[in-house]
């Protein structure tokens, strides 16, 4: 999972599996946003997801928000070569400053 | 759609120098922010601002002075750099709280 200071994590899989990142908070949300930086490149948003959806879905990506447990996971389907990348869950820290996750690497081969 | 440009791509300085970032969007938003990137690390918030000529302070802003003169445009001081540091500085803007549009970034070395 990622949040806090620890280091990134790492996930290595072939194209074509599946793959799940968690995402654990401290502060209480109702809102989770997903984002995936490139390498070389400023992240981008790929999914956000709100308490009252449980779970999101978006071509192969599928979210998931627990408020309760105050955990969220990030699923790609079918991962290709170009899914290749730094996965963050971000949520709102009071006013408007969100804050990133630890982030997850992760590397398709092809 | 719009776009966020940061300049300089890259900035080679040297300690105790002062040396500024700059970014420019022309999606209109108001807000604005400053993030830190280091290797093996997650994104951390140096500055935000949510108008013109309004700073707020994030976790790491220690070391650092922002100004946001209009609203396009929202600048960076490292003011004393430190010996080898290495880190990419993210700038950011956002319409609201759903979502936030990131450049590219500017690499920093310090020799």
């Amino acid at each position: 999972s990622q949040w806090g200071e620890e280091n990134l994590q790492a996930l290595s899989i072939q194209e074509g599996e599946d793959v799940t990142m968690n995402c654990s908070y401290k502060t209480y949300t109702t809102v989770v946003q997903w984002y995936r930086q490139k390498s070389g490149k400023g992240p981008a948003q790929l999914i956000l997801i709100r308490s009252n959806e449980r779970e999101k879905r978006s071509g192969r990506l599928r979210a998931t928000l627990d408020t309760s447990s105050q955990s969220s996971s990030l699923s790609i389907t079918g991962t290709l070569a170009t899914d290749t990348a730094v996965y963050f869950c971000a949520i709102y820290q009071g006013g408007r400053a969100l804050i990133f996750g630890t982030g997850t690497t992760v590397s398709v081969s092809p | 759609g719009g776009i966020i440009t940061q300049t300089p791509k890259f900035l080679i300085g040297q300690e105790g120098q002062k040396l500024t970032l700059k970014c420019q969007q022309n999606f209109n938003h108001d807000t604005m922010y400053w993030y830190r990137q280091d290797s093996g690390k997650g994104l951390r918030l140096i500055y935000y601002s949510i108008t013109e000529n309004d700073l707020q302070k994030g976790d790491l802003s220690e070391g650092y002075d922002a100004s946001r003169e209009k609203k396009s445009s929202f600048s960076l001081t490292v003011t004393s750099a430190q010996k080898n540091e290495m880190a990419v500085f993210l700038c950011a803007s956002s319409p609201n709280q759903d979502t936030q549009y990131f450049g590219p970034g500017t690499r920093l070395l310090v020799l």
